[in-house]
């Protein structure tokens, strides 16, 4: 089961300009995370955020976060060739078998052109 | 490499063979976690280990689908009676102790059923 919706499905922008990507998701959550994936690779953790904070920055990724409306957007400056992969959000909340179950999102597939 | 290590990276199966699959976590990470990824989707999850103990396994995962993870160290995911819809890429996911941390992906086994 998937707990986020990504928005957009796909994403095409020059190199410099800047990208963003949304999710949704459905539950309460302790934690939202973004990761990133090359083509037939792992993921790759980027940054994460906790429910009581509201916008996080690391270099030039930025990261918001609504509980109340239940989503998240990460924003990418300057963008370059290198950051084309696929983008998810993570949800990190409580398993109902207990621990801290991590449900990702459907994605954004970004290509950066030159 | 102290990364998250899975055998086989590929695996090609004729319909009706049981395969399995393993994931050696990094070592102090006490939390392990199994995804499937078919393509352009995101990580789905199928099952979360804490320790030795499965937390959760994912209502939608058939019971020809079973993990274990003894003694708390490596895991291993079999199928059995492999299907042509089991084909995708098997990931493997672990995480340390704590509310706010990140999880360490493999590489994955891509697995093709025929």
């Amino acid at each position: 089961s998937q707990q986020g919706e990504e928005d957009p499905q796909a994403l095409s922008i020059q190199e410099g300009e800047n990208a963003t990507m949304n999710c949704s998701y459905k539950t309460s959550i302790n934690n939202l995370q973004w990761y990133r994936q090359n083509s037939g690779r792992g993921l790759v953790h980027l940054i994460l955020i906790r429910s009581n904070e509201r916008e996080k920055h690391s270099g030039r990724l930025r990261v918001t976060l609504d509980t109340s409306k239940k989503s998240s957007s990460l924003l990418i400056t300057a963008s370059r060739a290198a950051d084309t992969a696929s983008y998810f959000c993570a949800t990190d909340a409580f398993s109902e078998g207990g621990g801290n179950k991590l449900t990702f999102g459907t994605g954004t597939q970004l290509k950066v052109e030159l | 490499d102290t990364g998250v290590s899975q055998d086989p990276r590929h695996k090609i199966t004729k319909r009706g063979q049981n395969v399995t699959f393993r994931c050696d976590p990094i070592s102090e990470h006490n939390r392990l976690y199994w995804y499937r990824q078919t393509l352009g989707q995101g990580p789905e999850f199928l099952t979360y280990f804490q320790n030795e103990a499965q937390l959760e396994k994912s209502r939608l995962l058939s019971d020809r689908f079973s993990a274990e993870r003894p003694k708390g160290s490596f895991s291993t995911l079999e199928i059995q009676r492999t299907e042509q819809g089991d084909s995708a890429m098997y990931l493997c996911a672990s995480r340390p102790t704590g509310a706010r941390t990140e999880a360490f992906f493999g590489q994955g086994t891509r697995l093709t059923v025929v």
